[in-house]
């Protein structure tokens, strides 16, 4: 089966930074998957890593240690706006090449 | 690139009641996807198209649920008979197996259903 983990808040302040961990179990593992969501909308897909590494695109950067089983999302230079859950979902090697997310954490950015 | 569209955006029925949901993908999007979501959980995997052909089915898909992509575009996920349990956010995701970002999974807006 698989089993993903991420903590269910977290509050940071405007214009720092955040640091938001996900472990995961699956078999096949084929490529770890990082979607914005605010309430009652679409997820919105922020970054993928396949390989071990850090991704940076912005004020976002995605970590990936496959050995460990651990990825990060990092935001920089927190907004309002950033104020949402953040989905961790892995893709196993299937046929169908599905998603498998975690709970989210919803990540609330105060003044 | 419209995105994924979804239709209609909500919708309310009493138990028992039959409901379709449409799904329109990206349009160069040969890949779709069926998860459904409940409230504080990540969305959870229904079922697969390639083109027009299903693939794959989760245990999740009773049979009261059907869901087909007739010509390879557009699909529809029916629940027929439906119960309290039902109440969720449906989305719908596509992606293509070519190009820059292949195998990324673009959502579309969701379906929320209430089964009174």
């Amino acid at each position: 089966g698989q089993n993903i983990d991420q903590p269910t808040e977290m509050t940071a302040t405007e214009g720092a930074i955040v640091q938001i961990n996900c472990t995961y179990q699956t078999s096949g593992f084929n490529g770890l998957f990082w979607y914005q969501q605010h309430a009652g909308e679409a997820p919105t897909f922020l970054s993928y890593n396949v390989l071990d590494g850090l991704e940076e695109k912005g004020r976002f950067s995605s970590f990936l240690s496959r050995s460990k089983g651990y990825s990060y999302l990092l935001l920089k230079e927190l907004q309002m706006k950033d104020s949402a859950s953040y989905l961790c979902a892995v893709r196993v090697q299937t046929g169908a090449n599905n998603l498998f997310f975690g709970t989210g954490t919803r990540l609330t950015v105060i003044p | 690139d419209t995105g994924v569209s979804q239709d209609p955006r909500h919708k309310i029925t009493k138990r028992g009641q039959n409901v379709t949901f449409r799904c329109d993908p990206i349009s160069e999007h040969n890949r779709l996807y069926w998860y459904r979501q409940t409230l504080g959980q990540g969305p959870e995997f229904l079922t697969y198209f390639q083109n027009e052909a299903q693939l794959e089915k989760s245990r999740l898909l009773s049979d009261r649920f059907s869901a087909e992509r007739p010509k390879g575009s557009f699909s529809t996920l029916e629940i027929q008979r439906t119960e309290q349990g039902d109440s969720a956010m449906y989305l719908c995701a596509s992606s293509s197996n070519r190009g820059f970002r292949r195998e990324t999974q673009y959502f579309g807006p969701g379906t929320r259903l209430l089964v009174l």
